[in-house]
């Protein structure tokens, strides 16, 4: 069956940059997603990727691909204290509107 | 403002006391989901619907209620609450028509305790 993991926690200092990491086991997985939960809110999408992608940048974030392992990587450059929330890793296939979530990671940014 | 709500956020009841969350959309969205979320378990779909009179089971049904007679809506019923049920709610919806990301859209959720 489907299933995604990540690590739970990652601490990290400001300035410095963040990596989360994330494993799928759906090789039919057609868009893989970041989303982020700040403290008392709903998630919001961060960014995705298709899975005919490597990698992704968007500003300070940059999302690699590793298809042959099926491992998904978020990196958050100049890691802020306003980037402390959880990030959740997630899978969906082309024409499913199922998403799959992992348990996702919780970033603490220390000043 | 494109925008899910969720009705209440906050809620304290007791044992079998029947509810209902309430979750709608402005989108125009046909795909919509409840979720709930316990520490150390992430996100668990409960039931989803993929269009008006269109539900279906999640990974975690039991005890939950859901109905989808306009586009917009999509209530979660709690028919006889037990503290098992006491979570963070959030519904979402979505349209796998539109530009391809499937990028689904979150309440704010609710949370509920029952005592």
């Amino acid at each position: 069956g489907e299933d995604v993991e990540q690590s739970l926690f990652l601490s990290v200092r400001e300035g410095d940059s963040s990596v989360i990491n994330c494993t799928y086991t759906d090789s039919s997985s057609t868009y893989l997603y970041w989303y982020k939960q700040e403290p008392g809110a709903g998630l919001q999408l961060l960014t995705y990727i298709f899975s005919n992608m490597d990698m992704k940048q968007d500003q300070r974030l940059t999302v690699l691909l590793n298809k042959k392992d099926k491992h998904l990587s978020l990196r958050i450059a100049d890691t802020q204290t306003g980037d402390s929330a959880i990030y959740f890793c997630a899978e969906s296939i082309l024409g499913y509107s199922t998403l799959t979530f992992g348990k996702g990671t919780m970033l603490l940014v220390s000043p | 403002e494109a925008q899910v709500t969720q009705n209440p956020r906050y809620l304290i009841t007791v044992t079998g006391k029947k509810l209902t969350v309430t979750c709608s959309q402005n989108m125009n969205h046909e795909y919509m989901s409840w979720y709930r979320q316990d520490p150390g378990l992430g996100l668990r779909q409960i039931y989803y619907s993929m269009n008006v009179e269109a539900t279906d089971k999640g990974d975690v049904p039991e005890g939950y209620k859901v109905s989808r007679k306009e586009k917009r809506n999509f209530p979660l019923i709690l028919e006889s609450p037990s503290p098992n049920q006491t979570s963070l709610y959030f519904c979402a919806s979505s349209d796998p028509r539109g530009q391809g990301t499937n990028e689904q859209f979150f309440g704010p959720g609710t949370r509920l305790t029952v005592l």
